[in-house]
């Protein structure tokens, strides 16, 4: 099976630091994405990367950027950390078409304090 | 572009009754269909897609899905529930030739009352 890991399952940070978010999968996929969750908003497209140093917005990028240096791993960064950053953070990975859907990693709950 | 509908946000039922979790999407092509199921404090699963073929899709867990290509619809549907079928779920579509992207629902929480 696929296995998508997000690094962290848990983090705290203060605001105004820097965040990294991880993102590994082991499925050779070209597509990844990394989404948020917050009560009553469903899944929000973050950043998604269909290629090696490839990125393009989603519908929410502001107060993000990302990183695709390798095929497996996506980062997403939080350049300052501030309060309504707190969520859940998915990561996401498919293959080349639709059709196969996504594979999720577990997700990483941030709070910032 | 597409959309998709979870007509209800939160659906409460009591156990080993039956459910219907209610998805409507919007494309002007033809399209592939998603169900996702999403436990507490995880990641999202999938539960079952619908690519071609025959219209009833199932999943492992007793679930299963109908598309209905005149209703545009694709409603999630299980004869009786356990407590363990409690979580969200996420309805997705995309369209069927080179799309990348799935297009999600808001998702509708399910709760099976003891």
């Amino acid at each position: 099976d696929v296995k998508v890991t997000q690094s962290s399952r848990y983090l705290v940070k203060r605001t105004g630091e820097k965040v990294f978010l991880e993102c590994v999968q082991d499925m050779d996929h070209e597509n990844m994405f990394w989404y948020r969750q917050d009560p009553g908003l469903g899944l929000r497209l973050i950043y998604f990367s269909y290629d090696v140093k490839m990125k393009e917005k989603g519908d929410i990028p502001e107060g993000y950027s990302v990183s695709r240096e390798k095929k497996e791993r996506f980062s997403l960064i939080l350049e300052s950390a501030s309060t309504n950053q707190t969520s859940m953070y998915l990561c996401a990975s498919s293959l080349l078409a639709g059709r196969h859907g996504y594979t999720f990693g577990s997700g990483t709950r941030l709070t910032v304090v | 572009a597409q959309s998709v509908t979870q007509l209800d946000s939160q659906v409460p039922v009591f156990e080993e009754a039956p459910v219907e979790l209610r998805c409507n999407y919007s494309s002007s092509v033809s399209v592939y269909l998603f169900w996702y199921v999403q436990y507490p404090n995880q990641g999202l699963q999938l539960l079952l897609k619908y690519l071609s073929g025959s219209t009833l899709v199932e999943s492992i867990n007793g679930f299963e899905a109908e598309f209905n290509k005149s209703q545009t619809s694709f409603h999630l549907r299980k004869p009786s529930v356990h407590i363990s079928d409690t979580a969200e779920y996420f309805c997705a579509v995309t369209s069927s030739g080179s799309a990348r992207q799935l297009t999600f629902g808001s998702g509708t929480q399910l709760t099976v009352l003891p």
